[in-house]
């Protein structure tokens, strides 16, 4: 089965740095990776995705690349704020009826 | 996206008492998943509910220790039987239109 490895799992930037946080996949025939943010006491929800027919994504601050060939995908937030300190799970799935895989997690914290 | 909601948000619970979360989903789907998320924790896939059939459980996970109901397309309920301190973690529902996982607000369970 997909086995998803996420770095760091503690992240600590000041406000209006980039955040970089990185997946790694093993199944090579997973062709979604989609990111979540989950905020204390809330649920996850998801905030960017990608689809392997694509290198990079973005959405104003963040984007996603992935390398197909290494089988790693990342997220990148630019100019960050206190309110994305939040806990980040990356996942990959084959799509369809499959169920996605998900990181351990990254904790996101934003120092103003 | 999808509205989820589940009940009850939270719950405090006797050792050896059972308690039931129902998760209710705003359009017709074929499978809804229960998750359990412990402390600090990822996302862990419990079952997959299916209407009209069985649920599929996940290695590590038992009928009998967490029975699953699935009545019909839009609802599904979580069994926690015989619970212990072990069990005290975040419950969430969840549902697949598409590709995407959507999530339930959760259910906080603590037990004594």
């Amino acid at each position: 089965g997909e086995n998803v490895e996420q770095h760091p799992s503690t992240l600590s930037v000041q406000e209006g740095d980039s955040a970089v946080i990185k997946c790694t996949y093993s199944d090579s025939a997973s062709n979604y990776f989609p990111w979540y943010k989950q905020e204390l006491g809330k649920r996850p929800q998801l905030i960017i995705d990608i689809r392997s027919n694509v290198g990079e994504k973005k959405d104003q601050r963040i984007a996603v690349t992935l390398n197909k060939t290494a089988k790693h995908f990342s997220l990148h937030i630019t100019e960050t704020q206190p309110e994305d300190s939040a806990v980040y799970f990356c996942a990959a799935s084959r799509g369809g009826s499959y169920i996605p895989t998900f990181g351990r997690g990254t904790s996101l914290i934003v120092h103003p | 996206s999808a509205v989820i909601s589940q009940k009850p948000s939270r719950d405090i619970c006797q050792r050896g008492t059972s308690l039931t979360i129902q998760c209710q989903v705003d359009s017709q789907v074929t499978m809804m998943f229960w998750y359990r998320q412990q402390p600090g924790q990822s996302l862990t896939l419990i079952a997959t509910a299916n209407q009209g059939s069985e649920a599929t459980y996940e290695s590590g996970f038992v009928i009998d220790k967490f029975p699953i109901s699935r009545p019909n397309l839009t609802f599904s309920t979580l069994t926690v039987s015989n619970m212990s301190p072990e069990d005290s973690s975040i419950y969430l529902c969840s549902e697949r239109p598409g590709d995407t996982q959507y999530f339930g607000p959760g259910t906080r369970l603590t037990v004594l």
